[in-house]
């Protein structure tokens, strides 16, 4: 059972090239998520979805565009990179509706892409 | 706004010994949910443990337990026999009832020393 799976791990980029990260689970779940990790700051929420189609905005939604086309998928694309998008970005799922009242709506993770815009 | 505090940025405990990771929040909700993720150099995120806030008793899973006091607002983690694979940054997070979204603190780096 794969989970989330991130693609790709490690990438660098120059400033003002555009890249997608992509994000695939296999866990038939509703809602996904895109964080970025920076020293000190945790992590924060840049872009969600609740469902096939949806997208919303988190924390720190600016530079960075989302699109769930497929329920399994959902892709992280920045259009234009800045060295302040330099960070680790985690993807995650949750809320299978089979499980939505009893889980405590358990987040799985993916492994993380590093991003490094030069 | 709903935030998680971690207050110490590293720990350090000897194999063997028991260690307590501290963590506060701020909310005015009473349906809440609230985690513990474990990050190891690997960078996953890996669930350690959870508590439900209308559950009075403590979460326990293996060598994991939590101290939850709603009132005060407190959720440490408390590492029983640690191990030198727990060594990793922790991470507190909290999910009000019924959203989407999973509010982090700054994480504690936990070190194990044998």
């Amino acid at each position: 059972n794969a989970g989330v799976t991130q693609t790709p791990k490690f990438r660098v980029l120059k400033t003002g090239q555009s890249m997608t990260l992509l994000c695939a689970q296999d866990m038939n779940h509703e809602y996904m998520y895109w964080y970025r990790q920076d020293p000190g700051m945790g992590l924060r929420l840049i872009h969600y979805s609740v469902g096939e189609g949806t997208t919303a905005k988190g924390e720190v939604p600016d530079g960075y565009n989302v699109s769930r086309l497929k329920k399994q998928n959902f892709l992280l694309g920045l259009e234009s990179a800045a060295p302040s998008q330099t960070s680790v970005y985690f993807c995650a799922s949750s809320w299978d509706r089979g499980e939505l009242w009893t889980s405590g709506n358990t987040i799985y993770f993916g492994e993380g892409s590093w991003l490094t815009v030069v | 706004a709903q935030t998680v505090t971690q207050s110490q940025p590293e720990m350090s405990v000897q194999e063997a010994e028991t260690v307590t990771l501290s963590c506060t929040y701020d909310t005015s909700e009473s349906d809440y949910y609230l985690f513990w993720y474990k990050q190891p150099p690997s960078r996953q995120m890996i669930l350690v443990i959870r508590q439900e806030a209308y559950k009075q008793q403590n979460a326990t899973e293996n060598r994991f337990s939590v101290n939850f006091q709603k009132a005060a607002k407190s959720f440490s983690l408390k590492i029983s026999d640690s191990q030198l694979g727990d060594a990793a940054m922790y991470f507190c997070a909290y999910r009000r009832d019924n959203t989407d979204k999973l509010i982090f603190g700054t994480g504690t780096r936990l070190q194990v020393f044998p």
